[in-house]
């Protein structure tokens, strides 16, 4: 059975204060890897996807990366706006295979 | 109107009520999901359509039925709903049929109460 799991569950920076958010999975065969962003009272605003261990995608101060166990979500210098919960789902490659997601990480910024 | 459009926002219901929720995409895709979010748990999917026939039904209860008249247009009808219920229902659209791996564009849900 596929796997997801996200940490830290929460994360609170300090504006300007760069970090990164983990997504560690298990699947048998990776298809994609999803990153989401949702605001709070919205839905899932898609972001990246990933498909192969090396690849990597950039969007303002977002950069994701992918190996082969795991996908960061690195953000410099995050501002006030960046404020969400980050969403990480995997496909795998099976004929039935289902989009598996984590609970999430509730990123909060201060100024 | 662009995106995938959900009404009502907002639904507050008896346990003895029917009611249904409304799912509008407006991109051309070929796939519609029913998903089921609850705080602090992962989205669970209850629905896949796909080219408007049902392709996924994740033992979901049968006071849940789903309905897709039209690759554009999906329904969530509900009836003898339980408080357990109470969550945010999101509708979403890919591009593909579900295992093709392209992404999925989400509506902002309806808010459902059950009391």
């Amino acid at each position: 059975e596929d796997q997801v799991t996200q940490s830290p569950e929460a994360l609170r920076l300090q504006e300007g204060e760069s970090s990164s958010l983990n997504c560690s999975y298990t699947v048998s065969g990776l298809r994609g890897l999803f990153w989401y962003r949702q605001d709070p009272g919205k839905g899932p605003e898609f972001l990246f996807t990933l498909y192969s261990a090396g690849e990597e995608k950039e969007k303002e101060r977002l950069k994701a990366t992918l190996t082969k166990k795991e996908s960061f979500l690195h953000i410099t210098a995050p501002k006030p706006e960046d404020s969400a919960t980050y969403l990480c789902a995997v496909q795998g490659s099976g004929a039935n295979s289902k989009l598996t997601f984590g609970k999430g990480i509730t990123l909060s910024v201060r100024p | 109107e662009t995106g995938v459009t959900q009404t009502p926002r907002h639904l507050v219901m008896g346990m003895t009520n029917k009611k249904s929720l409304k799912c509008e995409q407006h991109l051309g895709h070929n796939a519609m999901y029913w998903y089921k979010q609850s705080a602090k748990k992962p989205l669970e999917l209850m629905f896949v359509y796909s080219l408007e026939e049902r392709v996924e039904n994740n033992s979901v209860p049968s006071r849940f039925s789903p309905e897709c008249p039209n690759s554009s247009h999906l329904f969530l009808h509900l009836h003898t709903l339980q408080p357990e219920d109470s969550a945010l229902y999101l509708c979403a659209s890919s591009q593909e049929k579900p295992q093709g791996g392209s992404p999925l564009h989400f509506g902002n849900g309806t808010r459902l109460t059950v009391t």
